[in-house]
């Protein structure tokens, strides 16, 4: 059965640094998003992609937050000056077309911000 | 906006007996609703939706989920729970295509299920 990968699956960086967090979506998928989970706390939205755009934002997606599909199979989340509070499990999911479509989840990636 | 409300922080069923972990939503128009679930270390896992139809809804493993417009509930439900069934169960709702924020699932808190041998 296909699944969402994610790598790493967990990276530990110093305050201010710039992460990647990397994607492999499912291969007929049109959909992506990202979300995360803070420990203890709901998953939240943070980003829907399609057709090589952002299609809806949280107001947690701020300027530090970047995503791209740089190859057509891989698609990442950036966050270019890392805070204490993006420590999280962050999570990519993929769906196909239409919103009556579940999302699948990776197994996510846990981000410490030291 | 999209919410949907877990009351249950925990719930706790012996091996065999019926499981029932609550849901309910506020959603404007007819919700797209979902059931995932997560093990320790493991992503969510996608269990069952309702989307539109029957109102009682059959997903993996054996556990269903009912959806009730007029209580805007949708509980998730398994006859004959299993020790492995524990784990963590979220609730999660989508608005219809179209309609502001229709993109995004929006995560309940969570219930975690514990059940005994």
């Amino acid at each position: 059965e296909p699944e969402v990968t994610q790598t790493p699956s967990h990276q530990v960086t110093q305050m201010g640094q710039e992460v990647i967090l990397r994607c492999v979506p499912i291969s007929n998928h049109l959909y992506f998003y990202w979300y995360r989970q803070i420990l203890g706390q709901k998953v939240e939205f943070l980003v829907s992609f399609y057709n090589n755009e952002i299609s809806e934002k949280s107001e947690i997606f701020d300027d530090q937050f970047s995503v791209e599909r740089p190859d057509g199979s891989n698609f990442t989340l950036k966050i270019r000056s890392t805070k204490l509070e993006d420590s999280a499990m962050y999570f990519c999911a993929s769906s196909t077309e239409g919103a009556a479509y579940e999302q699948y989840f990776g197994p996510g990636t846990r981000l410490t911000v030291t | 906006a999209q919410s949907v409300a877990q009351p249950e922080d925990q719930v706790n069923v012996a091996e065999g007996n019926p499981l029932t972990v609550k849901c309910t939503y506020s959603v404007s128009g007819n919700p797209y609703l979902f059931w995932y679930v997560q093990y320790p270390n493991r992503g969510l896992q996608f269990l069952l939706k309702y989307i539109t139809g029957d109102n009682l809804v059959k997903g993996s493993y054996g556990f269903e989920a009912e959806f009730n417009k007029s209580q805007t509930s949708f509980h998730l439900k398994k006859p004959s729970a299993l020790v492995s069934d524990s784990a963590l169960y979220f609730c999660a709702v989508r608005s219809p295509f179209g309609d502001t924020g229709f993109q995004k699932l929006v995560f309940g808190t969570g219930t975690r299920l514990l059940v005994s041998p």
